[in-house]
């Protein structure tokens, strides 16, 4: 019973690529965010969505994107990839209150 | 400005003893406060949130607005809580979540 749905587990890019990071939930969930996770610095918010082609800045939105065409798909693009954005990035979607996470997508900058 | 502190990065207990996961928090306004745990090989889940003073699998954390403090206590260990905990905030009426660093917990048999 997948709710929020990454569509890829594990990717390679080369520096300087455009990158796509989809995530789909089913939820109908208004609400829907980017984190990336990163070893002793937590999860820190890059980007989210309250609403259809609504998008707001978290607190590392440099470098990256965001595209809500859809209320279930919210995208994350990496217009030119870096080996700083080498991460573990985790979708979340809510109504309110308590997240439910996506199983993350490990990006890998060579 | 929402801040999450959880001065621990690792914390290794052995079965049976008590722990305490410690987070702090900095918020101007009314928090939500919330725990997540991510079990190896699985996505993060939310453990308790402090507005429904529940205790899931034995853990209990109590919002103290005096020390501004929600830590994770369990009176007794168990080896398939090892993990990694994130303590997270949210303004009330916000759905933008701040995250802890969070803190690895490993429980020894």
């Amino acid at each position: 019973d997948v709710k929020v749905t990454q569509s890829s587990r594990y990717l390679v890019k080369r520096t300087g690529e455009k990158v796509f990071l989809e995530c789909v939930q089913d939820m109908d969930h208004e609400n829907m965010f980017w984190y990336r996770q990163d070893p002793g610095l937590g999860l820190r918010l890059i980007y989210f969505s309250y609403d259809v082609k609504m998008k707001e800045k978290g607190d590392i939105p440099e470098g990256y994107s965001v595209s809500r065409e859809k209320k279930e798909r919210f995208s994350l693009i990496l217009e030119s990839a870096s080996t700083n954005q080498t991460s573990m990035y985790l979708c979340a979607s809510t109504r309110t209150g308590s997240y439910t996470f996506g199983s993350g997508t490990r990006l890998t900058v060579v | 400005a929402q801040r999450v502190t959880q001065p621990e990065k690792l914390l290794s207990v052995f079965k049976g003893a008590p722990v305490e996961l410690k987070c702090n928090y900095s918020y101007s306004g009314s928090p939500e406060l919330f725990w997540y745990v991510q079990y190896s090989r699985q996505r993060l889940q939310l453990l308790l949130r402090h507005i429904s003073r529940e205790s899931i699998k034995g853990f209990t954390a109590d919002l103290n607005k005096g020390e501004t403090s929600f830590h994770l206590k369990k009176p007794f260990a168990q080896e398939e809580d090892s993990a990694m905990y994130y303590c997270a905030l949210s303004g009330h009426g916000d759905n933008d979540m701040r995250f802890g660093a969070g803190t690895r917990l490993t429980v020894k048999p």
